[in-house]
């Protein structure tokens, strides 16, 4: 199956700095998605981005699909950013247009 | 408002006896799924469906079983659940459109099978 590795693993922030987050899989996909988990729990999706760039605030992202990587970059981060940050894929060219294969997560904190 | 519930939220229980897990969504989406959360692996999709009496397995379908009657509703059924069971499930409902596949996940139910 499709492989998806995010980096780093962990990211230690002092409120203010800017960040970002890289998510490379191995294979074409189209289907790319961005979620944050907070320390609550709860999952919200940030961005659907199988291709091109997206920008919602302070968040932005991108993906390079011909290069098989996707970016999440966080600028003047925030102690509500904090929590885990999963990129998750689908495989192109299947049957299987609904199956998401999950990396396994950035985790943010951020201090005040 | 726009939501996917999850019931229970919170369930213990003992080697095989059987449970359903509920999941259902206000939002008039096609795309439903499930997903476990395990420390260590991650998010694992579990299976999904597309539509109404449309249903896939994903990366971890084994041992459980799914059906989708309705629109609304995507219940999660453990036939005999087992201690490897245990772990935090998540609902969530899309659209799948070309151009938009955000999901809204439900609160999450947390399993205990002793």
């Amino acid at each position: 199956g499709i492989q998806v590795e995010q980096s780093p693993p962990d990211l230690i922030l002092q409120e203010g700095a800017n960040s970002t987050l890289r998510c490379n899989f191995s294979d074409s996909v189209n289907n790319l998605q961005w979620f944050h988990q907070n320390p609550w729990g709860q999952l919200i999706n940030l961005f659907y981005i199988p291709s091109g760039t997206k920008q919602n605030g302070r968040l932005s992202a991108t993906t390079v699909a011909t290069e098989r990587y996707s970016l999440l970059y966080i600028s003047s981060s925030q102690t509500t950013d904090s929590g885990v940050y999963f990129c998750a894929v689908t495989l192109a060219g299947g049957t299987s247009y609904g199956k998401l294969t999950f990396g396994q997560g950035t985790i943010l904190t951020v201090h005040p | 408002e726009a939501q996917v519930t999850q019931n229970p939220r919170y369930l213990i229980t003992v080697t095989g006896k059987k449970l359903t897990v509920t999941c259902s969504q206000n939002m008039n989406h096609e795309y439903m799924s499930w997903y476990r959360q395990d420390p260590g692996l991650g998010l694992r999709q579990i299976y999904y469906s597309m539509n109404v009496e449309v249903t896939d397995k994903g990366d971890v379908p084994e041992g459980y079983k799914v059906s989708r009657k309705e629109k609304r509703n995507f219940p999660l059924i453990l036939e005999s659940p087992s201690p490897n069971q245990t772990s935090l499930y998540f609902c969530a409902s899309s659209l799948f459109s070309g151009t938009s596949a955000e999901q809204y996940f439900g609160p999450g139910t947390r399993l205990t099978v002793t």
